[in-house]
This record gives structure tokens, C-alpha cells and sequence, in this order.
């Protein structure tokens, strides 16, 4: 499985952009990135998953260059409630997604 | 939409005491997860189901037993509790483990073992 690095931590006040990067540099040719967000006393829930280029819905962005060994998400003007911890995961692979440590976003009004 | 139900929500365990924790998807799924979440950590995989009929282990089996009963519903025993397995509980499911697919996570479990 392809290893993802990501901050541990990030700050941001309401109404920014916040942009959280993930480093693979191990990705295989057929693993996707996928990102999974969770709040306090609940279970992670899906994000965003892309290939390569650029993939956009209705709550983030993700960036992948060429090279695809980092990612970038993207969350657009940012509110209290996006408060939460962001994981990167890369797959497929012979077993299940291994979820980090993630980056834990705080927002500041 | 259920999605992923588990059961019991909380639960205190004496230390040696066994417990079961059940769980149960309606997405027809052929994977199912067991992963535990300590404070401020990361989810560590305990273990996972591919399809029915199998399992496998995760990064922290020890003091773990499942069982995959059918499509439907993989649960996880805990044969004698000790203070160290403490955490948060999450069943989880998806597609097909080896495509990437998106989990869909339970709302978890609970547990405090004294």
C-alpha cells in the first residue's frame, strides 16, 4: 500500500480556503486517492476520490498533478462546521484502506 | 437509508468479562471492516471480511475474534476484555475492498472495559 503524509494539524478562519496536501510518493498505477472527513463521535465519511487531474462536487476540490505522488484538497470558503479531521487514503491494493492519522482542521471564527 | 448498524452504542466491561459487538450492513456489500479509533488516533484496522466466507487480520487482531455470519453481518468478540482495548468501535463496509471503493462507516461503539 502506498504510504500518505499529510500535516497534522491546520488552522484556518471562516470564510477561507483551506487547501490540506497529501503526499504519496509510492502510488501505484492503479490505486485512486480518496479523502474521508470525520467529526467528533461519529464515523468518517466520504469526501472526495479522484484519479488525476482535477475532480470537483458539491463539498471540495481535488487536485492531482501529473506525477500523481501528492494531492491537494481543496475546501472552498470554509465554516465552523468543517471543523473535523481530514484523512488521505490511496488504494486499491491486496488489502483494505489504512486510514492514518489525518489532519485535524480547525476552524476560527 | 440504514447503512451500517452496530450494536450496543456504549457498553462497560469488567476486565475477563466477553462481549459481542454486532453489525450489520443493507448495501449488499461484499467487505466488511472492523476498526478501532483510541483518543486523538487515527482508526487502526482490527480486522476485515473480503467477501462472505472470509476473513482476515488487520493491524491489531490480538484479543479479537469475528465472525462474517452471512453478507449481512460481521461482528467481533472480545473473548476476555482487558483496560488496554478501551476505544471506539467502528463496522464499516464497501463494494469490494480491493477496488478502492468508498466505506461507509457505522456510528460506533463505545467501549470501556475497568
Amino acid at each position: 500500500l502506498a504510504k500518505t503524509t499529510q500535516p497534522i494539524s491546520m488552522d484556518s478562519y471562516e470564510g477561507q480556503e483551506v487547501n490540506i496536501t497529501c503526499s504519496h510518493n509510492n502510488i501505484a498505477t492503479n490505486d485512486y486517492i480518496t479523502w474521508y472527513q470525520q467529526f467528533p463521535s461519529q464515523g468518517p465519511r466520504f469526501i472526495i476520490q479522484g484519479y488525476k487531474t482535477k475532480v470537483t462536487n458539491e463539498v471540495a476540490s481535488l487536485f492531482i498533478p501529473a506525477d500523481r505522488k501528492s494531492s491537494t484538497l481543496s475546501l472552498p470558503r470554509v465554516s465552523l462546521s468543517d471543523t473535523a479531521v481530514y484523512y488521505c487514503l490511496v488504494g486499491p491494493g491486496n488489502t483494505p484502506l489504512v486510514f492514518g492519522k489525518g489532519t485535524r482542521l480547525s476552524v476560527i471564527a | 437509508n440504514a447503512g451500517v448498524t452496530q450494536t450496543p452504542k456504549f457498553q462497560v466491561l469488567k476486565t475477563g468479562q466477553s462481549m459481542t459487538l454486532q453489525c450489520a450492513q443493507d448495501m449488499n456489500h461484499n467487505s466488511m471492516y472492523w476498526y478501532r479509533q483510541d483518543p486523538g488516533m487515527g482508526l487502526r484496522l482490527i480486522y476485515y471480511s473480503a467477501s462472505e466466507g472470509t476473513t482476515d487480520k488487520g493491524e491489531v487482531p490480538n484479543g479479537y475474534n469475528v465472525s462474517r455470519l452471512n453478507k449481512r453481518e460481521f461482528s467481533l468478540r472480545l473473548e476476555s476484555a482487558a483496560p488496554s482495548q478501551t476505544s471506539v468501535y467502528f463496522c464499516a463496509s464497501s463494494a469490494d475492498s480491493l477496488t478502492g471503493n468508498t466505506i461507509y462507516f457505522g456510528e460506533g461503539s463505545w467501549l470501556t472495559v475497568v
